[in-house]
């Protein structure tokens, strides 16, 4: 079954600091997507990224970036020098094969950047 | 601005009562999906629809109902509500333009219905 671990459930920085959100994921497909989303305390989800498995190039934009390693079945999102309006609750998804449009979501991680 | 639109914004519900959450989006993407987001549970899936006149069961479908009359709307009905549907619920919708099983499409999410059951 498909299963996507956020072990972190909190992160708390000090602004302008590295911060880097674990995504371990389980799949028994050779095909897939990632995806990262963003929930800020407004509530609204918001769309981050989408990687296929096919494409195991890093991926960066601006002071995002992302690392996903299908030997260790990892996709781990890196803000860099951080910011109080990155505090949110980040969630990593994966695909379904059982249904080709549907989205597992791990547990999502709380990260909070303090001034 | 297009988009997935959801009311009611939030909603207090009477155990027993019947509700229907509506979702709307005007971006004409052929899956919508309904979520519900509960603390330390991440969002889970209760039922979508890959096109209109079709739809199908999540992770979480017991105590809720879904139709696809039209492409642009996906209304959730919870018969019955209880407590434990107490929760934020989310709509999402995906372009989906492709038949291909291996193939998944970004989901773009509505701005939610807070509910509580009373």
């Amino acid at each position: 079954a498909q299963k996507v671990t956020q072990a972190q459930t909190e992160i708390s920085v000090v602004e302008k600091e590295d911060v880097t959100l674990d995504c371990v994921y389980e799949t028994r497909d050779t095909t897939y997507y990632l995806f990262w989303y963003k929930q800020p305390p407004s509530g609204e989800l918001v769309f981050l990224i989408r990687r296929n498995s096919f494409d195991e190039q890093n991926e960066i934009s601006g002071r995002y970036s992302w690392n996903f390693q299908k030997s260790t079945s990892s996709f781990n999102f890196t803000i860099t020098a951080s910011q109080v309006v990155d505090s949110a609750v980040y969630f990593c998804a994966l695909s379904d094969p059982q249904g080709a449009q549907k989205l597992v979501f791990g547990q999502g991680t709380r990260l909070t950047i303090n001034p | 601005i297009a988009g997935i639109t959801q009311a009611p914004t939030s909603q207090i519900l009477a155990a027993g009562r019947r509700m229907t959450l509506r979702c709307t989006q005007d971006m004409r993407h052929n899956a919508m999906y309904w979520y519900r987001q509960d603390l330390g549970l991440g969002l889970r899936l209760i039922h979508y629809s890959n096109t209109a006149g079709t739809t199908g069961k999540g992770e979480v479908p017991d105590g809720y109902s879904v139709s696809r009359a039209n492409t642009d709307d996906f209304p959730l009905t919870l018969a019955s509500a209880v407590p434990s549907q107490t929760s934020v619920y989310f709509c999402a919708s995906s372009a989906a333009v492709t038949s291909g099983r291996a193939f998944t499409d970004t989901q773009y999410f509505g701005p939610g219905t807070r509910l509580t059951v009373l």
